[in-house]
């Protein structure tokens, strides 16, 4: 089925570090949303993002949805080890007449202490 | 903030047995819930959608008569996996969103072992 462009797959890194990754696709989206997943649970929503051009934050996040509404970015300030996880963009919208939500493939974050 | 309750968490079970998941919305009416299969090291695969009172819609290639989805409430929807086989252990997971553009939110998962 369809996928985002998620990159990077992986990041391995020292703790303090800041985090940027980011999905793009040759679909619009009207909704963009930024999920974290720990092993062995469901995704945790993080933040979502409703308009063109739109920057985010929450706590350390930040996320940006793009002006050509079909990519997003997130970067993670100051990482601690708490952050080690899977993160997923995902968009949301109309996929063959249908609402849905079109995943990434997913970075693996892991944090050197 | 919006909260999704999955039941149960993990099932081991014989082949042949069917499994029921539950997903419960439970501070917010849930206009449209989703089910959701994820394989070790993979992204999430959409399943089904299903809207309270009406039918779900399946994805390409899953069948409708082995993976039941019953949506008889704003705050509760079931799946059923019938006379389940090996090949069908695996990790599903179920979200439920509100009207208009709100997120979809998720459950914590069901990990489905069938032996």
């Amino acid at each position: 089925g369809q996928q985002l462009n998620q990159s990077p797959q992986s990041m391995f890194i020292q703790e303090g570090e800041d985090v940027s990754m980011n999905c793009t696709s040759s679909s619009i989206f009207n909704t963009w949303l930024w999920y974290k997943q720990d092993p062995g649970e469901g995704p945790v929503l993080l933040i979502a993002l409703y308009k063109a051009g739109e920057l985010t934050s929450n706590g350390r996040l930040t996320a940006q949805f793009g002006i050509t509404r079909k990519d997003s970015f997130l970067n993670i300030s100051a990482s601690i080890p708490s952050d080690v996880g899977i993160y997923f963009c995902a968009g949301q919208g109309r996929v063959q007449g249908a609402q849905k939500l079109v995943f990434g493939q997913g970075t693996r974050l892991t944090i050197n202490p | 903030g919006a909260v999704v309750s999955q039941h149960p968490s993990r099932v081991i079970c014989k082949s042949g047995t069917s499994v029921k998941i539950e997903c419960r919305s439970l501070d917010f009416q849930a206009t449209t819930m989703f089910w959701y299969r994820q394989f070790p090291k993979q992204s999430l695969m959409l399943m089904a959608t299903s809207n309270e009172g009406s039918k779900a819609t399946y994805e390409q290639g899953v069948e409708k008569d082995k993976f039941l989805i019953n949506h008889a409430s704003l705050t509760l929807s079931t799946l059923t996996v019938t006379s389940a086989h090996p090949e069908d252990s695996s990790f599903y997971i179920c979200s439920a969103r509100g009207g208009g553009w709100q997120p979809q939110h998720f459950g914590d998962g069901t990990r489905l072992s069938i032996l």
